[in-house]
């Protein structure tokens, strides 16, 4: 059964500081996976998704690797703002059409 | 850009009542789930839908629920007869084939 795991569970940075959150799962045979951000209250907006063939994607001040072999994923944020203060969710496509999700980390970025 | 969008946004129900949560997917998506996060816990995996039946569920997803599209547009999850433990918030979601899957804000449901 594929678990998923975030770590830290919660991060607090200066703003302009960069900074990387982690994701680790289980199973190595995924298909995809995928960042979220989830603001209080709100939805899952989506950030980024990495093929398992890939080893990266960017996007803006984002970027996402995927170790699929040791079973690890990282987000960089470049140069955060407190507008990137949410909670940031790693979840994992496998075989089936479900995602698996992480618990997230919690991120408050102080001006 | 395209959004999922679901109603209502907040729903109080009493425990034993039936109810309806209602999403509208992205148009040309054919690919439809529901989710649920319970309060301080990770999102779990409810049901898929594909070519207007159930494609995979998870063992949450007992006889008390149910999932239907009436028409071209909706996609509803109903739960005939809701118990506490219901009491989560509820997102919708759509993709095309291999492609991200994109939320809605969610329905919290309240039981009493």
């Amino acid at each position: 059964k594929q678990e998923v795991t975030q770590i830290p569970a919660a991060l607090s940075v200066p703003e302009g500081e960069n900074l990387v959150l982690n994701c680790s799962f289980t199973d190595s045979a995924i298909y995809n996976l995928q960042w979220f951000r989830q603001d209080p209250g709100k939805g899952l907006t989506s950030l980024l998704l990495i093929q398992s063939s890939q080893r990266e994607q960017t996007s803006g001040r984002l970027n996402a690797s995927l170790d699929k072999s040791s079973g690890r994923s990282t987000l960089y944020i470049a140069a955060s703002q407190p507008g990137d203060s949410a909670t940031y969710l790693c979840a994992v496509k496998g075989g089936s059409e479900k995602l698996v999700f992480g618990k997230g980390t919690k991120l408050t970025v102080n001006p | 850009e395209p959004e999922v969008t679901q109603t209502p946004s907040h729903q109080v129900t009493q425990m034993g009542q039936e109810v309806i949560l209602r999403c509208v997917p992205i148009s040309n998506h054919l690919y439809f789930y529901w989710y649920r996060q319970i309060l301080g816990q990770k999102v779990e995996f409810l049901v898929s839908f594909y070519n207007n039946e159930i494609s995979e569920k998870s063992e949450i997803f007992d006889d008390q629920f149910s999932v239907e599209r009436p028409d071209g547009s909706n996609f509803t999850l109903k739960i005939r007869s809701t118990k506490l433990e219901d009491s989560a918030m509820y997102f919708c979601a759509s993709s095309e084939m291999a492609t991200p899957q994109h939320f809605g804000d969610g329905t919290r449901l309240s039981i009493l």
